[in-house]
């Protein structure tokens, strides 16, 4: 079946620190992938995305590299920024579904 | 930029009250999708529509039903509200490059 294992949390970075979220992921098919990203009292918002083995998705300084070899998506920034906090989720979208399977999500805190 | 809204941000219900809440988007798609979100658990999918009329249990159906009359809403019912149902749901529509858009989420309390 499909699931994804996120990194559990909360994790606590102080400014300009290096930022990885690890996420692996098993899946019947060809998944696309996917990071989304939940600011304080909002709903969640797509990061980035990557759709075949080897693509690199990248937005705002955050990126990730869909590895089919290890299962995995791992989330990275280089200096992250207080208002990186928030809560992040990896997920995947099988071919064959119509629905979109999360990770439990990561809890981010990034102080002064 | 495609819109999806939710008619309440946070809901305060009684035990045993029917409860709607609804979802609307803008961008004309056809599939839509209720979450809840609790603590530790991540998204669970409650129900989704690939159309008008048409629907399919998600991974946590019992307690909920849907209602999708027009293709830009999507609402979601509990029956009889329990406690086990205080939670954040969210809503979603997604494009046809398979990428969800949400709502900003409805907190329900049930007392």
């Amino acid at each position: 079946g499909n699931s994804v294992t996120q990194m559990e949390g909360p994790v606590t970075l102080s400014e300009e620190a290096f930022l990885t979220i690890n996420c692996t992921y098993t899946a019947t098919g060809y998944p696309s992938l996917f990071w989304y990203v939940q600011y304080p009292g909002e709903g969640l918002q797509l990061l980035l995305k990557a759709t075949k083995a080897d693509d690199k998705g990248s937005n705002k300084g955050f990126e990730a590299t869909y590895r089919k070899e290890t299962t995995s998506f791992h989330l990275e920034k280089g200096s992250v920024q207080v208002s990186d906090s928030a809560v992040y989720f990896c997920a995947l979208s099988d071919d064959g579904a119509n629905n979109l399977f999360f990770g439990t999500g990561t809890r981010l805190t990034v102080i002064p | 930029d495609v819109k999806v809204t939710q008619s309440s941000r946070y809901l305060v219900k009684r035990t045993g009250e029917k409860v709607f809440l609804e979802c609307v988007q803008d961008m004309d798609h056809e599939n839509m999708f209720w979450y809840r979100q609790d603590p530790g658990l991540g998204l669970r999918l409650i129900y989704f529509s690939y159309d008008v009329k048409m629907k399919e249990k998600g991974d946590i159906p019992e307690g909920y039903s849907v209602s999708r009359e027009k293709k830009e809403r999507f609402s979601l019912i509990l029956e009889s509200a329990s406690t086990n149902q205080t939670s954040m749901y969210l809503c979603a529509s997604r494009d046809r490059f398979l990428e969800q858009y949400f709502g900003p989420g409805t907190r329900l309390t049930v007392t």
